[in-house]
């Protein structure tokens, strides 16, 4: 089976742009989060997802929003881009919304120039 | 509100020593806490987790770690370093109070010296 698949894996904007990061969870899994690893530090919640519902939010301003798609796939979108969103973007996911095991994506390498 | 803090931001080892990795939480529910490990260009990966069953916890590759209510810690040991062990190690806390919010800890980056 395959793991959780983010896409793309690497992508280069510029301050005030847009863009939209792509996370496709496991098989059977009804469970996408997201969060916001910056370099040197941990990863940072930014949204849970489930049966297509917002579950869970993280401290990240409005210019963040996701959403989940009938098939489960989900999509983080960041608005008018600032230097600092510059991170990696990490795509968990799970079975439900308890605390099962995360199965974590490579993530998305976003640089903003 | 939850936090994290993982105690030491580097831990180096010689192959064949115990592993200690630090980590108090903070937590105003029942936590659940997880250790989870990066190696270089990987995704993260589940170590162990715990959720109010045995204080002890086991995990793959001979990690462990014990829960202890009254230091509010859950310190990451293996007794025995591997080089392969060489990876990023990230404590974790999420609270039974509501959604599904995790709390990462800052890291620890494990050198293992041969």
């Amino acid at each position: 089976d395959a793991g959780v698949t983010q896409s793309p894996t690497h992508l280069i904007k510029t301050r005030g742009q847009h863009v939209t990061l792509r996370c496709s969870p496991i098989s059977g899994h009804k469970s996408v989060s997201w969060y916001q690893q910056v370099l040197g530090q941990g990863p940072q919640f930014i949204f849970q997802y489930y049966e297509k519902e917002e579950r869970g939010r993280g401290n990240f301003p409005d210019r963040f929003s996701a959403r989940q798609f009938p098939n489960y796939s989900s999509e983080l979108n960041v608005n008018a881009l600032l230097l600092g969103d510059s991170a990696l973007y990490l795509c968990a996911s799970s079975t439900g919304t308890g605390h099962e095991k995360l199965f974590f994506g490579s993530g998305t390498q976003l640089s903003v120039l | 509100a939850q936090s994290v803090t993982q105690l030491d931001s580097h831990v180096s080892v010689s192959e064949g020593t115990p592993v200690l990795l630090r980590c108090n939480y903070s937590s105003s529910y029942s936590p659940s806490l997880f250790w989870y490990v990066q190696h270089p260009n990987k995704g993260l990966q589940l170590l162990l987790k715990y959720t109010s069953a045995a204080t002890l916890v086991k995990g793959i590759n001979g990690f462990e770690a014990e829960f202890k209510k009254s230091e509010t810690s859950f310190h990451l040991t293996k007794p025995s370093a591997h080089m392969s062990d060489a990876a990023e190690y990230f404590c974790v806390v999420s609270d039974t109070g509501g959604y599904q919010k995790v709390t990462f800890g800052i890291g620890t980056k494990l050198q293992v010296i041969p």
